[in-house]
């Protein structure tokens, strides 16, 4: 069952590191979003990309985070210089196209926490 | 400005019952509305979704009912199942707007044996 893959599923990282989050598309799927999801809140969407082309990132902050969708392998969000904010459930998602009605598959999550 | 809204943090009801899972959106942009479950420790799952040119979408024990004049949603299912315990997530998207879908903050579903 080739779903969203993302990995790793835990992520423990110290102040002032990297952290490097990955996640694989469903078979088929051009378009992945990343979403956050800080302790008892809802899913924050952050960016929205398809293969070499970031088309939404208006949810991302502006400093430290990026996102990439490369032509070969997984996209990567990418967090630098981690704060304790930062530690959070991170989702990556997946659609085959761009219409509205087409529900998104979810990964499992990253948890990154921040020591 | 959260633009979509879920007001109830949580529900609990009894195995059998109906539970109804409320959603306020602002944005009148909005043509299309998703619920998704969630589980502990793993993602969302869709489960029902609805057209802004509908008032009604039902599947098996669940449906969605869209008042698009109140800007209001609602999810029912019943019967209730133990399994059906999770967190409800209600979700809207614009087709002007790349498929982004913007989601509220939850709503804990209990349902008692």
């Amino acid at each position: 069952n080739a779903g969203v893959m993302q990995n790793p599923r835990h992520l423990v990282r110290r102040r002032g590191q990297e952290a490097r989050l990955r996640c694989s598309p469903m078979k088929g799927h051009s378009h992945v979003y990343w979403y956050r999801q800080l302790p008892e809140e809802g899913l924050k969407f952050m960016v929205y990309l398809q293969k070499e082309n970031i088309i939404d990132e208006s949810g991302m902050p502006k400093e430290r985070f990026s996102a990439e969708f490369p032509k070969e392998g997984p996209s990567i969000l990418r967090i630098q210089q981690v704060v304790r904010g930062d530690s959070a459930a991170y989702f990556c998602a997946s659609s085959p196209g761009l219409e509205g009605n087409q529900p998104q598959h979810f990964g499992d999550g990253t948890r990154l926490s921040i020591l | 400005d959260q633009q979509v809204k879920q007001n109830s943090p949580s529900l609990s009801v009894q195995e059998g019952r109906i539970s109804i899972l409320n959603c306020d959106y602002t944005n009148s942009m909005f043509d299309y509305f998703l619920w998704y479950k969630k589980y502990p420790a793993e993602g969302p799952t869709f489960l029902i979704s609805i057209s802004s040119i509908k008032d009604k979408n039902e599947d098996g024990r669940f449906t969605v009912f869209l008042n698009k004049s109140a800007k209001h949603l609602s999810l029912h299912i019943v019967p209730s199942q133990p399994g059906d315990s999770a967190v409800y997530f209600c979700a809207a998207s614009a087709l002007t707007n790349a498929g982004k879908s913007t989601f509220g903050d939850g709503t804990t579903l209990t349902v008692k044996p």
